[in-house]
């Protein structure tokens, strides 16, 4: 599986689009991109994943870029309960393991 | 409501004595698997299993069994704990289909003294 890079924190007001880069430059065409959080010691929550299209759920956007190198997840409305870890994870289709970097610590500011 | 259930959510036990922490599931998922997460280590999968009565070692398998009797449940089993196995578990399933997201309980902390 493609290794991925992430920013160790971020931060955003409450109310504004939080926006959380991943770079995955090795990826390749059978892979996909998902994203999940961690809220405090709380088990890992699926958000989004996508291919090569952008998708958007009821939680969030996810931006692939045309070249798939990278990708950006989108938090329209960030509020304070957003405030979590998140983990961009890069997996084959062929595969059920997910493996975990050490992901992007968001907190989101009143 | 769709959930992964894992009991106990916490427990404080000694080296050498056997517990078991319990894992369910009531989407009828095929695929079930176990992470500890350690600081500064992430997540890192001890065991999973594609479905009834199969199981197969993950990254760090030392230390632990696991059984697979029934769909719904998929126990963590620590023979003779020690020390080094003080972490969070999480116990995940997903249905058939390796795109289809996972779904994480919410975590047992052990503590081995």
């Amino acid at each position: 599986d493609a290794k991925t890079t992430q920013p160790p924190s971020m931060d955003c007001a409450e109310g504004r689009a939080a926006n959380l880069p991943c770079n995955h430059s090795t990826i390749s065409g059978n892979e996909y991109v998902y994203w999940y959080r961690q809220i405090h010691s709380q088990g890992p929550q699926y958000i989004i994943h996508g291919l090569k299209n952008n998708e958007t759920n009821e939680m969030a956007s996810l931006i692939i870029t045309e070249d798939r190198k990278s990708s950006t997840l989108i938090l329209p409305h960030a509020t304070l309960r957003d405030t979590a870890v998140y983990y961009c994870i890069v997996k084959m289709d062929s595969s059920y393991k997910l493996i975990f970097g050490s992901g992007t610590r968001l907190l989101v500011r009143p | 409501e769709a959930q992964v259930t894992q009991n106990p959510r916490y427990l404080i036990t000694v080296t050498g004595k056997k517990l078991t922490v319990t894992c369910s599931q009531n989407m009828n998922h095929e695929y079930m698997s176990w992470y500890r997460q350690d600081p500064g280590l992430g997540l890192r999968q001890i065991y999973y299993s594609m479905n009834v009565e199969v199981t197969d070692k993950g990254d760090v398998p030392e230390g632990y069994k696991v059984s697979r009797k029934e769909k719904r449940n998929f126990p963590l089993i620590l023979e003779s704990p020690s020390p080094n196995q003080t972490s969070l578990y999480f116990c995940a399933s997903s249905p058939t289909g390796k795109v289809q997201p996972q779904h994480f309980g919410d975590g047992t902390r052990l503590s081995i003294l």
